[in-house]
């Protein structure tokens, strides 16, 4: 199996724009998670779904990040307008309920806003 | 609520020391446990889990015990190498329907040659 695919691996954008951050959790997988990870603040969870549907996004810091999940295969993290203390290293991770509890991790995309 | 706390890093060891990084948990009920593992620029891995009281997971030389007595999951290896120097995070299995799992804070871990 390819294992959890990021997409992009580093971005550097400019605060105010838009940034999309893309996943493709690995075949079969029922959860996915999405992760900010900080110095400061360690390891975030933003927001999980199941089934393609959000389940709990009590983790989104802002309006500004909103995620999607059209289909079982493909999910994007978006912020719009991106700003500098957006700055991380986001990862995406899937898991399967009737196969364990153990998440399997993307390598992340690092987000640069300037 | 549940929660999990590690011992704070960074752990600075010469290669083939002994290696314990304590994990303490707060949960209801019987939570799975696990440890994950974070090289340089990586995602997190799962290293080893256990899912009852007693149970002894292991993998790459590591290993933690479940003990629901002491409420706690430390990691060890006996003879660490300069190659496991990584962040080392606990986690536990949040209960109910759902995947979600509760990280620590997670533990740096340098080895030095």
């Amino acid at each position: 199996d390819a294992g959890v695919i990021q997409s992009p691996r580093h971005e550097v954008t400019e605060m105010g724009q838009e940034v999309t951050l893309r996943c493709k959790p690995i075949s079969g997988h029922d959860y996915l998670f999405w992760y900010r990870q900080t110095m400061m603040r360690g390891l975030e969870l933003l927001i999980y779904f199941n089934n393609n549907v959000p389940i709990d996004d009590s983790g989104m810091p802002e309006d500004r990040f909103s995620a999607k999940m059209p289909n079982a295969s493909f999910s994007t993290l978006k912020i719009q307008p991106s700003e500098p203390r957006d700055s991380a290293v986001y990862f995406c991770a899937s898991s399967h309920r009737e196969k364990g509890l153990e998440q399997y991790f993307g390598p992340g995309t690092r987000l640069t806003v300037t | 609520g549940d929660s999990v706390t590690q011992m704070e890093g960074p752990v600075t060891l010469s290669e083939e020391a002994f290696l314990t990084i304590n994990c303490t948990y707060t949960a209801t009920g019987y939570p799975s446990l696990f440890w994950y593992v974070q090289y340089p620029g990586e995602g997190l891995q799962l290293l080893l889990k256990a899912t009852k009281a007693d149970d002894k997971g292991s993998n790459k030389g590591f290993e933690a015990t479940y003990r629901k007595e002491t409420t706690s999951f430390h990691l060890e290896k006996g003879s660490v190498q300069v190659s496991d120097s990584a962040v080392y995070f606990c986690a536990l299995h949040y209960g109910g329907a759902t995947n979600k799992l509760i990280f620590g804070t997670g533990t740096l871990l340098a080895v030095q040659p």
